[in-house]
């Protein structure tokens, strides 16, 4: 079946413009996850979705962040007046619900952001 | 001490090799530890899981030591096709936001 799509794959940007991100996760899946990794780090946690619960945004660097899921499916992820150090690929995760415990995340292709 | 911690290597091993690379973790209520594969310039996927002692799938086998908080990967007769990167994952909070680690990076040449 479909993986975990993202688009876009690339988006150059100017410093100080608004970015939207978008993710389709697997079908059934209820629980996403937002990460953004840098060059040679590993993943940071920006924000998760489960069900009709509020997200846990605990992860995001700054106000400038923000996402939303509508309909328990489709997430955006939002980055306002973007600035050169948000640089990164951002990674979408869907997962199963497990009640509470973890389970395997299925990652999209990513976004390459570049801000100039 | 971070949360997950692994030596970011590289790994320089020639095909046929034995390596193994460790991963250590500061949370010792931590129940399930996985390890996924990065290849360069792609997403993460999901190597194996460890819930107990550890873990063998063919040429892979993983093992947890929860005395010293540490899990390891141990790849046997090492292919070309295993250069990527290792990240460990270790559950943390209320067990939905993983904790990842740096990862390790291997490169097996001929």
């Amino acid at each position: 079946g479909a993986g975990v799509s993202q688009s876009p794959s690339n988006k150059v940007t100017e410093k100080g413009k608004d970015v939207e991100l978008r993710c389709d996760p697997i079908s059934g899946h209820t629980a996403l996850y937002w990460y953004r990794q840098s060059l040679g780090q590993g993943l940071e946690f920006l924000i998760y979705f489960q069900g009709n619960s509020a997200p846990d945004k605990s992860g995001l660097p700054s106000d400038r962040f923000s996402a939303e899921r509508t309909g328990g499916s489709v997430s955006t992820l939002t980055i306002q007046r973007t600035q050169q150090e948000d640089s990164a690929v951002y990674l979408c995760a869907s997962s199963l619900y497990g009640g509470g415990s973890y389970n395997e995340q299925f990652f999209g292709p990513g976004t390459r952001l570049t801000v100039l | 001490r971070k949360e997950v911690e692994q030596d970011p290597g590289p790994f320089n091993v020639p095909e046929g090799a034995t390596v193994a690379f460790n991963c250590t973790y500061s949370n010792s209520a931590s129940q399930s530890f996985f390890w996924y594969r990065q290849d360069c310039r792609k997403e993460p996927k999901l190597l194996m899981s460890v819930y107990s002692s550890g873990n063998e799938d063919g040429r892979f086998t993983a093992q947890l030591n929860r005395a010293s908080q540490y899990i390891s990967l141990l790849i046997r007769d090492s292919k070309l096709s295993d250069s990527a990167t290792y990240l460990c994952v270790v559950p943390s909070g209320g067990s939905y936001i993983p904790t990842f680690g740096r990862g390790t990076s291997l490169i097996v040449h001929p």
